[in-house]
């Protein structure tokens, strides 16, 4: 089938922190890999996308490389700010369908 | 552009009550999503619509849930009779067939229903 699985939280650190946050995936067709943000009191938002193997998206100084070999999508920022205190969710879709699968979400709490 | 809009945004209710949460998506937009939202489950699909027509409800908890999309730029999710364990955020979303099936989801900034 397919499903998301995404590192538990929640994670906190400091101000100009390195931030990895780990997502992995299965599918049965071909997938669109996604990374949705959602800041607090609000609805999620796209951060970040990947239509195909080895494709880079990225966004506000976010990235996530697709890894068909590994079946990952790691989400990844140099420094990390206040600002980005939120929860990001993993997703995928698949070309045969219509859902969008989300893993549970991180919670990302950076401190000053 | 007007994103997917919501309403109430909060709703506080008492065992019993009908809640009707309320949704208006973007413009354009052929695909309509309701999610529910909690600490336990995470986010769930309720149901989506194609064209105001419902394909998939397996998400749904139970007969007390229901939801209509009696044209393009409405939807209602209907809670009858409404419990506790119903407390939730809950999300609609849309989405734009396009000549690209990546295609996002933009969603709403959420319902949130608590039932005493």
């Amino acid at each position: 089938g397919n499903s998301v699985t995404q590192m538990e939280g929640p994670v906190t650190l400091s101000e100009e922190a390195f931030l990895t946050i780990n997502c992995t995936y299965t599918a049965t067709g071909y997938p669109s890999l996604f990374w949705y943000v959602q800041y607090p009191g609000e609805g999620l938002q796209l951060l970040l996308k990947a239509t195909k193997a080895d494709d880079k998206g990225s966004n506000k100084g976010f990235e996530a490389t697709y890894r068909k070999e590994t079946t990952s999508f790691h989400l990844e920022k140099g420094s990390v700010q206040v600002s980005d205190s939120a929860v990001y969710f993993c997703a995928l879709r698949v070309i045969t369908g219509n859902q969008f699968y989300f893993g549970t979400g991180t919670s990302l709490t950076v401190i000053p | 552009d007007a994103g997917v809009i919501q309403s109430p945004r909060h709703e506080v209710t008492e065992m019993g009550q009908e809640v009707t949460l309320r949704c208006k998506p973007i413009s354009g937009h052929d695909y309509l999503f309701w999610y529910r939202q909690t600490m336990m489950r995470g986010l769930e699909l309720l149901i989506y619509f194609n064209n105001n027509v419902p394909i998939d409800d397996s998400g749904m908890p139970e007969d007390r849930f229901s939801a209509k999309m009696p044209n393009a730029s409405f939807s209602t999710l209907k809670i009858q009779p409404s419990e506790p364990r119903d407390s939730a955020v809950y999300f609609c979303a849309s989405r734009r067939t396009s000549g690209s099936w990546t295609g996002e989801l933009f969603f709403g900034e959420g319902s949130r229903l608590t039932v005493l």
